[in-house]
């Protein structure tokens, strides 16, 4: 399975600041993924991150909010930008295992918090 | 729209017991569903799948039902053990033309009283 991590795994910030989340694979993979887990819900997806084109953002996100960067195939960033209490959450990016699409592996998320 | 439910929040068995974990979906259209445990300050990990062209995938202690004219799958745990004490999601695949995309649930959170 492919191991992924995160940076930085939590953080605390001021409104109105950005926040930028590294994500790393260890395996070339096509697509990655953002999602967010507030307080109590489900994951909800963000957007898709391809390498080398624009990002696939969902309903409700944009990307003057979330901006996303994909520079290669085991690599990609998520900001939260402008942030407000209301985006304190856990951010996961994702990533199929290389040749099994049907199933996604996590990184360990980060926590943030705003202030 | 919630397409894919959890309506157990938590659940608490004890040691040895089995471990039922329901979830329920909307949309026909998914065809594989998938079962992730997640322990705090982790991210999810995967841990059982099934097609929709199955009723029953078991592995180890861990055994996913699938009705399909009910959209309800199910996970069982036997014998629950201590360390299986976590948040579980169930997700289900849609698969577009742009890609899969995952449904997951609010999650149950599972104790398994020693």
């Amino acid at each position: 399975s492919a191991v992924i991590s995160q940076k930085p795994s939590r953080d605390i910030c001021q409104r109105g600041t950005s926040l930028t989340i590294q994500c790393q694979v260890d395996s070339q993979v096509t697509m990655m993924f953002w999602y967010r887990q507030q307080p109590g819900q489900s994951l909800t997806l963000i957007a898709t991150a391809n390498q080398g084109s624009e990002a696939t953002y969902e309903s409700g996100f944009v990307i003057d909010k979330f901006p996303i960067s994909r520079p290669n195939l085991t690599f990609s960033t998520l900001t939260v930008s402008n942030m407000s209490p209301e985006d304190s959450s856990i951010y996961l990016c994702s990533a199929p295992l290389a040749g099994a699409a049907d199933t996604q592996y996590f990184g360990p998320g980060t926590r943030l918090t705003v202030l | 729209d919630q397409q894919v439910k959890q309506n157990s929040p938590s659940l608490s068995v004890q040691e040895g017991r089995i471990s039922i974990l329901n979830c329920d979906y909307t949309n026909s259209m998914f065809d594989y569903f998938l079962w992730y445990k997640k322990y705090p300050a982790e991210g999810p990990t995967f841990l059982i799948s099934i097609s929709s062209i199955k009723d029953k995938n078991e592995d180890g202690r861990f055994t996913v039902f699938l009705n399909k004219s009910a959209k309800h799958l199910s996970l069982h745990i036997v014998p629950s053990q201590p360390g299986d004490s976590a948040v579980y999601f169930c997700a289900a695949l849609a698969r577009g033309y742009t890609g899969n995309q995952f449904y997951f649930g609010t999650g149950t959170s599972l104790t398994v009283i020693p």
